[in-house]
């Protein structure tokens, strides 16, 4: 199946610094999902994007599809500790999803 | 509107039981997946359906049995538990796989 490796695996930041989770897939992406899953709860849908080289931001948070669809970037500005949790990515290939592995943020206040 | 719900909340078993994990939605969604969570791999789907009566298998379906005789509910059957299968499943459903998914809030299960 499909595999989308993400990195990196873990992140500690002080709270107020930026922090950026990748994910890359070897074959080109039809779309890409983010989602966000605090400790102890369950995946929540962040955004999707479709188009190449597509930028989407949400207040701090900004979303980067790449030009050639094998890759996409979430980026944080200025973390605050609401932000932590492990962000997934996900790419849907026909009727299934395939989630990258997360990387599971840590902001120390 | 209660979403995705999904009982029991955690659920202990011995080797070789047999259960049902129960998820139903009343977002009139025709695509509902299960999926299990374990440490360092991220979620997995297990099994996928677009629709009533129609289901299929995902990445890893091996041990577990779906149907979906309603658009309301998807219910995974562990046949034989087995340790291997200890893991947090997660429910979800969306308009179609190309939407947003919505997910369950997770069984937490042991297979001692």
């Amino acid at each position: 199946g499909q595999q989308v490796m993400q990195i990196p695996q873990y992140q500690h930041v002080q709270e107020g610094e930026d922090f950026t989770t990748y994910c890359n897939s070897s074959t080109t992406l039809s779309n890409i999902q983010w989602y966000k899953q605090r400790p102890g709860g369950h995946p929540v849908f962040l955004i999707q994007l479709v188009k190449s080289g597509e930028v989407k931001k949400q207040k701090r948070l900004t979303f980067q599809f790449g030009e050639a669809k094998k890759n996409s970037s979430l980026h944080i500005t200025a973390t605050q500790t609401t932000d932590v949790g492990t962000y997934f990515c996900a790419e849907n290939t026909g009727n299934q999803f395939y989630f990258g592995t997360g990387t599971s943020l840590t902001v120390i206040p | 509107n209660a979403g995705v719900t999904q009982t029991p909340k955690f659920q202990v078993l011995k080797t070789g039981q047999s259960m049902t994990l129960q998820c139903a939605q009343d977002m009139n969604h025709e695509y509902m997946s299960w999926y299990r969570q374990d440490p360092g791999m991220g979620l997995r789907l297990i099994h996928y359906s677009v629709g009533a009566g129609i289901t299929d298998q995902g990445e890893v379906p091996n041990g577990y049995n779906v149907s979906r005789s309603t658009t309301e509910d998807f219910p995974l059957r562990l046949l034989s538990a087995a340790p291997s299968q200890t893991s947090v499943y997660f429910c979800a459903t969306g308009k179609g796989p190309g939407y947003e998914q919505y997910f369950g809030p997770g069984t937490r299960l042991t297979v001692t």
